[in-house]
């Protein structure tokens, strides 16, 4: 089992659309959440981070963990064809030794169409 | 906010060759750097971990005698890919964190994509 499950997607929806994406994990060490959006051929930025449960809001998206379900979410209010990019899920702990490596999900393509 | 660039943006060399990429942090000293490689459609799979100063740390299944790492300065971090075959062929990307940082600031170069005919 993967420590990060993603679903890959792809997905597609209509402008204006409400998407969820979703990620599940299994270490729960894990303290730190985060969502990225790569565009085709650029680096990953961040979105969003969200540091153990509850939900945070910013503009059009909500990041929500429920770390009791080891699950982890991003909607996207009235999407955009701008919002169109892969999203990964990451996830990493602070132990002694500092920040941990960055656990990724294999990331989902969503496509917003006009 | 912080800058990661890389150098190359798009490499093509033939087989049997060695090409360097470059990963800078362009207004922050990088006490660490991060070394990924992305597959088409994939997700991002770290390569090997350099603190400044020090040797790199690889990941299991990742030949250090192939993907040299270099970080040198608080600034720069290279990766060498030596003796280059099609199966190398993919997206580097970088990252860099200063000292004492959140997981969530951790910055990503552009990447590189490496063709190797």
């Amino acid at each position: 089992q993967k420590e990060v499950e993603q679903d890959p997607g792809p997905l597609s929806v209509p402008e204006g659309a409400i998407v969820s994406l979703n990620c599940t994990y299994s270490n729960s060490a894990f303290q730190y959440f985060m969502w990225y959006r790569q565009y085709s051929r650029k680096g990953p930025e961040l979105l969003m981070y969200t540091y153990s449960s509850g939900n945070k809001e910013d503009g059009r998206f909500t990041a929500q963990v429920d770390k009791s379900s080891k699950y982890i979410s991003l909607f996207i209010r009235d999407s955009q064809p701008s919002d169109s990019a892969t999203y990964l899920c990451a996830m990493s702990a602070i132990t002694s030794q500092g920040a941990q490596k960055l656990v990724f999900g294999q990331g989902t393509r969503l496509t917003i169409n006009p | 906010g912080a800058v990661v660039s890389q150098h190359p943006s798009r490499v093509i060399c033939k087989s049997g060759t060695s090409v360097k990429i470059e990963c800078r942090s362009l207004d922050f000293q990088a006490t660490t750097m991060f070394w990924y490689r992305q597959f088409p459609k994939k997700s991002l799979m770290l390569m090997a971990t350099s603190n400044e100063g020090s040797k790199a740390t690889y990941e299991q299944g990742v030949e250090k005698d192939k993907f040299l790492i270099n970080h040198a300065s608080l600034t720069l971090s290279t990766l060498t890919v030596t003796s280059a075959h099609p199966e190398d062929s993919s997206f580097y990307i970088c990252s860099a964190r200063r000292g004492a940082a959140r997981p969530y600031e951790q910055y990503f170069g552009p990447g590189t994509r490496l063709t190797v005919t």
